[in-house]
């Protein structure tokens, strides 16, 4: 079974452009979550999203936003790139949501800011 | 917020030794999961514990669920060089994981 995929793998953006990052979760995973993961850190939780609807939001500014589709694939999207917005996102996709248990995660997009 | 706290924040271990290695919280947790991150990759989920006390195999990995629900542990026996990478623990809440701080796994030839 395929796991959770994401696209592009690699992202190379200037400061103040936009961008947009692709995520398909797990078959039969109707849960999707972004974190960002700054070197060196851990995984910082940005969005979760449950049938197509909000279900958490990290303490991430407005100029990033995402969605889910009918089918449960996600997008996320930052406006405005600032260079500490490099980093690695992470997409996870998950059965159930009110208990965000047992994540599993895809293999990221790394995205570079200049 | 909640706060994960690991240590030691790195180990460079001989392959063949045990490893062991913590997290704690500033908080109460309901579960804890553990991940290992390779460069380049997402986290793996390792281990997931359900109960205070849960003491739970996965191969080589050992893992406990503190009895306070503010701890957990990771044992790895018999260490490999596949077991080198970043592992972190993990504890779900108010739709979102909390991550550690890591354990960065370093084994010597």
């Amino acid at each position: 079974d395929a796991g959770v995929t994401q696209s592009p793998t690699h992202l190379i953006k200037t400061r103040g452009q936009q961008v947009t990052l692709r995520c398909s979760p797990i078959s039969g995973h109707k849960s999707v979550s972004w974190y960002q993961q700054v070197l060196g850190q851990g995984p910082q939780f940005i969005f979760q999203y449950y049938e197509k609807e909000e279900r958490g939001r990290g303490n991430f500014p407005d100029r990033f936003s995402a969605r889910q589709f009918p089918n449960y694939s996600s997008e996320l999207n930052v406006n405005a790139l600032l260079l500490g917005d490099s980093a690695l996102y992470l997409c996870a996709s998950s059965l159930v949501t009110g208990l965000s248990y047992e994540q599993y995660f895809g293999p990221g997009t790394r995205l570079t800011v200049t | 917020g909640q706060q994960l706290n690991q240590s030691p924040q790195s180990m460079f271990i001989q392959e063949g030794e045990d490893v062991s290695m913590n997290c704690t919280s500033s908080s109460i947790f309901n579960t804890w999961l553990w991940y290992k991150q390779e460069p380049g990759e997402g986290p793996v989920l390792l281990i997931a514990l359900y109960k205070a006390g849960e003491l739970t195999s996965n191969g080589r990995l050992t893992a406990q669920f503190g009895i306070t629900r503010k701890d957990s542990f990771l044992n790895i026996s018999a260490s490999i060089p596949s077991d080198v990478g970043i592992y972190f623990c993990a504890g779900p809440g108010n739709e979102k994981l909390t991550f550690g701080t890591g354990t960065r796994l370093t084994i010597i030839p």
